[in-house]
């Protein structure tokens, strides 16, 4: 148990569904991130918020879009997503930028059909 | 570009000895982790190093060489519960973490 919960741990969804994957930290974190992991890849980082403002954006698909109401809840919406968006998203949490030891949370394994 | 090299796979004895490398390349430099993940589980820290030289922490220690852009990490005395994958990831200037494929560690009674 690291304080950093996600739900739903797993989720398959149609192409034209609509889902929202949620993230919570319970360590008083400043920062938090969306990962994406597929087999045998390095994990990808979609999105960081810093104080509920977000500073990166890596070229993520914008089927794909965050929500950080505060700083202890990031939130991420999926909209007509593809097959090949299926993999483990995992959420993680950072004192601040600088202070970059992260502490994940267990994923979402998702499956596009 | 960034990039990120560590072994795919290593296979090792229960008790033994054994060290997973990796090399960088980031544009700037802010420290190197190790996280280490379970199957089916999250990434949990193992250990982070900015200067040159060796960290202990128990079992495990990690190596840094910032002029050769290569890392370590060594664990020791074996036990069947660390097979798992063993992550590098390098902090870049704007302290956004690159991360290896992982290195997925089988150990053998």
């Amino acid at each position: 148990e690291t304080g950093v919960t996600q739900t739903p741990r797993h989720l398959v969804m149609g192409m034209t569904n609509k889902k929202s994957l949620k993230c919570e930290q319970h360590l008083g974190h400043n920062a938090m991130y969306w990962y994406k992991q597929s087999a045998k890849k390095p994990l990808e980082l979609m999105f960081v918020y810093n104080f509920k403002e977000q500073t990166e954006n890596n070229s993520v698909p914008s089927r794909f879009s965050p929500e950080c109401p505060n700083s202890s809840h990031l939130f991420l919406h999926l909209h007509t997503l593809q097959p090949e968006d299926s993999a483990l998203y995992l959420c993680a949490s950072s004192q601040d930028l600088e202070n970059n030891e992260q502490f994940f949370g267990p994923g979402t394994r998702l499956t596009v059909l | 570009g960034q990039n990120i090299d560590q072994p795919t796979e290593m296979t090792a004895t229960e008790g033994a000895i054994v060290q997973i490398n990796c090399t960088y390349q980031t544009s700037g430099f802010n420290g190197l982790f190790w996280y280490q993940q379970h199957a089916g589980e999250a990434p949990t820290f193992l250990s982070y190093n900015v200067l040159d030289g060796l960290e202990e922490k128990g079992r495990f220690s990690s190596f840094l060489s910032r002029s050769k852009g290569y890392s370590y990490l060594l664990l020791k005395e074996l036990q069947m519960k660390d097979s798992a994958s063993y992550l590098c990831a390098s902090m870049d200037s704007n302290y956004q973490l690159i991360w290896g494929a992982g290195t997925k560690l089988i150990i053998k009674p």
